[in-house]
Formats: structure tokens, C-alpha cells, sequence
């Protein structure tokens, strides 16, 4: 089935790297995505990459892909406290995008 | 930056009352998406349209939930009549290709 997990809190010290991890179940997933939520808003996209693909970095944020075992991580390097949100993993199955519980970074100055 | 609009951002509503949700989805995007989102849990899908046409409804409690997008540009959806279980943020997004771009959201709160 489809199903995807990831831990539920993460507390790092300001100017520290963040790591977010998931698994997901579903092997046919085409794309993978990282969303931020912040208080009462709704999601924002940060990045994603093609199920191809094994890494993809934009600025702060890498992106790590292992395919064999199912996992994808969020690497946020020098975290601020303007990160402290919600983060969402998701993966696209056919028409159909399931989401992650959330993980909420915790950014302490 | 195009965007995704949302309206009301916040309604308040008693039980067995008639609620309706707005969303403009981002020029030019074809999908529009509705989701729910319960207070801790990610989204989940409740109808997905392409162009004027619902692609997925599986997951619509379709004795009070329907949605419309009738000139496949702006949709709305309606809850009537409404539960306590039906108080969360509902989330419309939009997309063009691999990404869905999503609107800040209507906190419905049901009494």
C-alpha cells in the first residue's frame, strides 16, 4: 500500500545542518517533494526530484534519494530560526500525491 | 509570484449548517486540487479536477461534500450539512506539471 513516514520532531541549534528524514513504500513513485508549513498557512513548496535522480541541491537545501531503500532526506545546512515549521514529505504515485505526517524543526538560537 | 487564492481564511459555522469554500487556482495551471488537513497529520486528498472534470473523487464523503469547477478555472466546494468531524484546514492547490502549488488555506472550525 501506500503509506509514507516520518519521524515527528527535530530540535537543532541555530547555525547547525538540519536532517529530515522519510520512508515511503510505494517503489513506482515518479516524484518525491519536500513542503514547508508555517503556522496557520498552507504548504510551500521547497524542492523535489525525479525518482531517477540520487541528489539535488538548491542553496541550503540537498535533497538525498535512495531508491533500493526507500528514503528520502532534507539536509537544511546553516538552519535559522526562520526554518522553525512544519515539514511535509510527499511522493506522486500515478495522478496521486500522498503525504507524510510532518516533521516539526525546532530552531533553538 | 502567481499564487493560489483562498476564500474565506477563516469560517466558523454551527453544526447542520451549509458551508462553501473558493479557490482560484495559479493562470493557466489545468489540475486543481482540494485537500483536508487535520490538526497534526498531512494533507489528504478529497477531489481532484482536471480542467472541468473530477479525475478523483474517491476519498469525498459525497453524502455531504461536493465540489464544482464548472469553467474549469476557479472551484468551489461545499459542506452541507456540517459536522464536528468536519472542523480542519482545507487546502486547495494547482499544477501545470510535476509540482502542486497550494493557497494558505481555509480554517473551518465547526460548533
Amino acid at each position: 500500500g501506500e503509506d509514507v513516514e516520518q519521524s515527528l520532531f527535530l530540535s537543532v541549534r541555530e547555525g547547525d545542518s538540519s536532517v529530515i528524514n522519510c520512508t515511503y513504500t510505494d517503489s513506482s513513485s515518479t516524484y518525491l517533494y519536500w513542503y514547508k508549513q508555517e503556522p496557520g498557512a498552507g504548504l510551500q513548496l521547497l524542492t523535489y526530484i525525479f525518482s531517477n535522480m540520487d541528489m539535488k541541491q538548491d542553496q541550503r537545501l540537498t535533497v538525498l534519494l535512495n531508491k533500493k531503500d526507500k528514503h528520502l532526506s532534507l539536509r537544511i545546512a546553516d538552519t535559522q530560526t526562520g526554518d522553525s515549521a512544519i515539514y511535509f514529505c510527499a511522493e506522486s504515485i500515478a495522478l496521486k500525491t500522498i503525504f507524510g505526517a510532518g516533521t516539526r524543526l525546532f530552531v533553538k538560537a | 509570484e502567481a499564487e493560489v487564492a483562498q476564500s474565506p481564511r477563516y469560517k466558523i459555522t454551527e453544526k447542520s449548517q451549509a458551508v462553501a469554500f473558493w479557490c482560484d487556482p495559479i493562470s493557466g495551471h489545468a489540475t486543481l486540487y482540494w485537500y483536508r488537513q487535520i490538526l497534526g497529520q498531512g494533507p489528504e486528498l478529497l477531489v481532484q479536477f482536471q480542467d472541468e472534470s473530477v479525475v478523483d473523487d474517491s476519498q469525498l464523503p459525497k453524502d455531504r461534500f461536493s465540489a464544482e469547477r464548472l469553467k474549469g478555472v476557479d472551484s468551489t466546494l461545499k459542506i452541507q450539512p456540517a459536522e464536528l468531524g468536519d472542523s480542519a484546514m482545507y487546502l486547495c492547490a494547482s499544477s501545470s506539471g510535476a509540482a502542486q502549488y497550494f493557497g494558505p488555506g481555509t480554517r473551518l472550525t465547526v460548533l
